[in-house]
């Protein structure tokens, strides 16, 4: 079974930093790309970032770009998501998500680790 | 970016009846290729994930029931639920995987009338 388990969010103060990560298990690991996706408080989902299977290939959201960085351990099965300069807008459940076999479509969520960036 | 926007932002119907959400792209996500929209649906219920409902805007994921059901090609998709029952109140979202930003739509809340 597919499984993908988010740790590390938390408060943190504006301009400061988080890393998450997202152990995953069930699956060829290093066969798949991940990303992460987040949910403002009540809004709708926004996709922030992604890695290709290798590592080689990262994909930023242009809210996040030059502040987060997505990296990947695959002996390790892990997928951590650096956060850096950290803004109010930046508050929000974030789930990791698997792509599926055959398309870019996420075909396997976690179930999220809330951050919130308050003073 | 692609935008997604969905329609109507909220819903109700009755139970055992038809309930259809309408998601539309700002420019067409069919790749000529394979002519295969890069078009999917998801399920979110409160306090949980998201759940692929359908990808390839008509393809059901496996063990999702067969009253859900997807249509539409290029820019204009559609999300029918065939006979409403009550554990599919949640919001439904759209998503474009023809390019990256993948983007989401605002998400439709769907209730029981």
């Amino acid at each position: 079974e597919v499984q993908l388990v988010e740790s590390g969010g938390g408060l943190v103060q504006p301009g400061g930093s988080l890393r998450l990560s997202c152990a995953a298990s069930g699956f060829t690991f290093s066969s798949y790309d991940i990303n992460w996706v987040r949910q403002a408080p009540g809004k709708g989902l926004e996709w922030v970032s992604g890695i290709s299977g290798s590592g080689v290939t990262t994909f930023y959201a242009d809210s996040v770009k030059g502040r987060f960085t997505i990296s990947r351990d695959n002996p390790k099965n892990t997928v951590l998501l650096q956060m850096n300069s950290l803004r109010g807008e930046d508050t929000a459940v974030y789930y990791c998500a698997k792509r599926a076999d055959y398309g870019d479509y996420l075909s396997a969520w976690g179930q999220g680790t809330l951050v919130t960036v308050s003073s | 970016d692609i935008v997604m926007t969905q329609s109507p932002d909220s819903l109700a119907v009755s139970l055992g009846e038809r309930a259809t959400i309408n998601c539309k792209s700002s420019q067409s996500v069919l790749y000529s290729s394979n002519k295969k929209n890069y078009l999917a649906w998801y399920q979110q219920k409160p306090g949980q994930p998201p759940k692929l409902l359908i990808y390839w805007a008509s393809t059901r994921e496996s063990g999702v029931p067969d009253r859900f059901s997807g249509s539409g090609s290029e820019t204009d998709f559609t999300l029918t639920i065939s006979s409403l029952q009550a554990e599919d109140v949640a919001v439904y979202y759209c998503q474009q995987y023809y390019t990256i930003p993948y983007t989401f739509g605002q998400g439709t809340k769907l209730e029981i009338k």
